[in-house]
């Protein structure tokens, strides 16, 4: 099976601050990978589709690229309301789905 | 707007079985564009996707629940199913469902807001 692994697993910033995560593919998924936020106490939330693709309602400042086995997703400016854990998710081999481990993102 | 909706015990003694319902509202579980999933979330782990099922009956289980998992959709209800077998402390978490799309690109959403399964003595 497809493995993610994301990078970092917790990130401190301030608002205001341009964050970036990594999500690495352990083989080629093309671009069929999509980001979640989650806050504590809630379901996850999808951001991004297809490695680039906004969801609708989804602030601009969030933006995903990459392709194959190495994928990113930033938030040029975080805000308050974006310190929450982000994870990324693969379906290449479909049906087949997995998650990565997640990254959290504090208050500095 | 379309709703998604767990509902079945929340507490469960361990080799007893999970049996889970997701209420769908808000739109048809029979639409061809979708497939429908669960997916799971030890406390303060990441997620693990259970399986997902489409309106035809159509599965696909996670490899490493297989042997545990069954699934099914009622369509007169707009509801389909969880069940896990013989389960263990390992198999506390949050349990969602969600709506799976896979044209344009594989995403779940919508999600519902999960329900907590505990196993123990």
């Amino acid at each position: 099976d497809i493995q993610l692994t994301q990078s970092p697993s917790f990130l401190s910033a301030s608002v205001g601050d341009r964050v970036t995560i990594t999500c690495r593919a352990s083989q080629g998924i093309n671009s069929y990978l999509a980001w979640y936020q989650q806050k504590p106490g809630k379901a996850p939330k999808l951001l991004i589709y297809a490695a680039s693709t906004l969801q609708s309602g989804v602030p601009s400042r969030f933006s995903g690229s990459g392709s194959g086995t190495e994928f990113t997703l930033t938030i040029s400016s975080l805000q308050p309301e974006d310190f929450a854990t982000y994870s990324c998710q693969q379906l290449s081999s479909y049906p087949r789905v997995t998650f990565g481990g997640g990254t959290k993102v504090e208050i500095k | 707007q379309l709703q998604l909706h767990e509902s079945g015990p929340g507490l469960l003694k361990p080799s007893e079985t999970l049996s889970l319902t997701c209420s769908v509202s808000g739109g048809s579980i029979s639409s061809s564009s979708y497939h429908w999933g669960w997916i799971r979330q030890p406390p303060g782990k990441g997620l693990e996707w259970i399986g997902s099922i489409y309106y035809s009956g159509s599965t696909y289980y996670n490899p490493s629940l297989k042997s545990r998992v069954t699934m099914s959709v009622d369509t007169s209800k707009n509801q389909f199913s969880l069940k896990l077998s013989s389960v263990t402390a390992a198999d506390t978490a949050m349990y969602y469902c969600a709506r799976l799309g896979y044209e344009g690109g594989a995403r779940f959403d919508p999600w519902g807001q999960g329900t907590l399964v505990t196993v123990s003595s």
